[in-house]
């Protein structure tokens, strides 16, 4: 089946830094990946679409210019959450889809800012 | 835009028995996917069922079976013979042809010994 990977799994970080997670699609080729966000007891909530090779589109009310998603490849983008702050603490999913196919969740990052 | 109503934050059932996490959405689409995932404390999501708007015939997965009714824009989830290892968090999803995956707010279910 198609995986998807994520790294690292738990971060914790200083306020005012930067993180950045990964997202891999390890036996298939993404032409789109997603990130949510997921707070305790809540649902997921979709902050990001990316193609690979363009710029991403960020869902209303996403700061594109604290959440730096880069789609470098078509198994691999990246989550950096700049200047983080206790309250970007969350549970971070990406998740990878081939054209016209099923969307791959990842396991997840833990961010926790402190 | 689409939305995803679960109107039953929490349920519980007794092992062995059945039960039904209900969901509705809302769309203007005529073809979409609509899911259940389950989302256990290690917080993976697992797809549990998948259908097909165009398709009439309900998805049935094992134990897992749906009642998608889509004129009413309904589609609920049946779990017979309930496991202890059912219990987690189930999130009811749409998606449309070439949209990203959107979710439900969450039924969270415990299994009774």
């Amino acid at each position: 089946g198609a995986v998807v990977s994520q790294h690292p799994s738990w971060v914790i970080c200083k306020s005012g830094t930067s993180v950045k997670i990964e997202c891999r699609s390890l036996d298939f080729q993404a032409t789109t990946m997603f990130w949510y966000r997921q707070f305790p007891k809540q649902s997921l909530m979709l902050m990001a679409t990316s193609n690979e090779g363009s710029k991403a589109t960020y869902e209303q009310g996403v700061e594109k210019d604290k959440f730096l998603i880069n789609h470098a490849s078509l198994t691999l983008s990246t989550l950096t959450v700049t200047s983080a702050h206790p309250e970007d603490s969350s549970f971070y999913i990406c998740s990878a889809r081939r054209e016209y196919y099923e969307q791959y969740f990842g396991p997840g990052t833990r961010l926790t800012v402190t | 835009a689409q939305t995803v109503t679960q109107s039953q934050p929490e349920m519980s059932v007794q092992e062995a028995e059945t039960v039904t996490l209900s969901c509705t959405y809302d769309t203007s689409e005529s073809d979409y996917y609509l899911f259940w995932y389950k989302q256990p404390p290690s917080r993976q999501m697992i797809l549990v069922i998948r259908q097909e708007a165009y398709k009439q015939q309900n998805a049935t997965e094992n134990r897992f079976s749906v009642n998608f009714q889509k004129a009413a824009k309904s589609f609920s989830l049946k779990i017979s013979d309930s496991q202890l290892g059912d219990a987690a968090m189930y999130f009811c999803a749409y998606r449309s042809l070439q949209g990203p995956v959107i979710f439900g707010p969450g039924t969270s279910l415990s299994v009774i010994p």
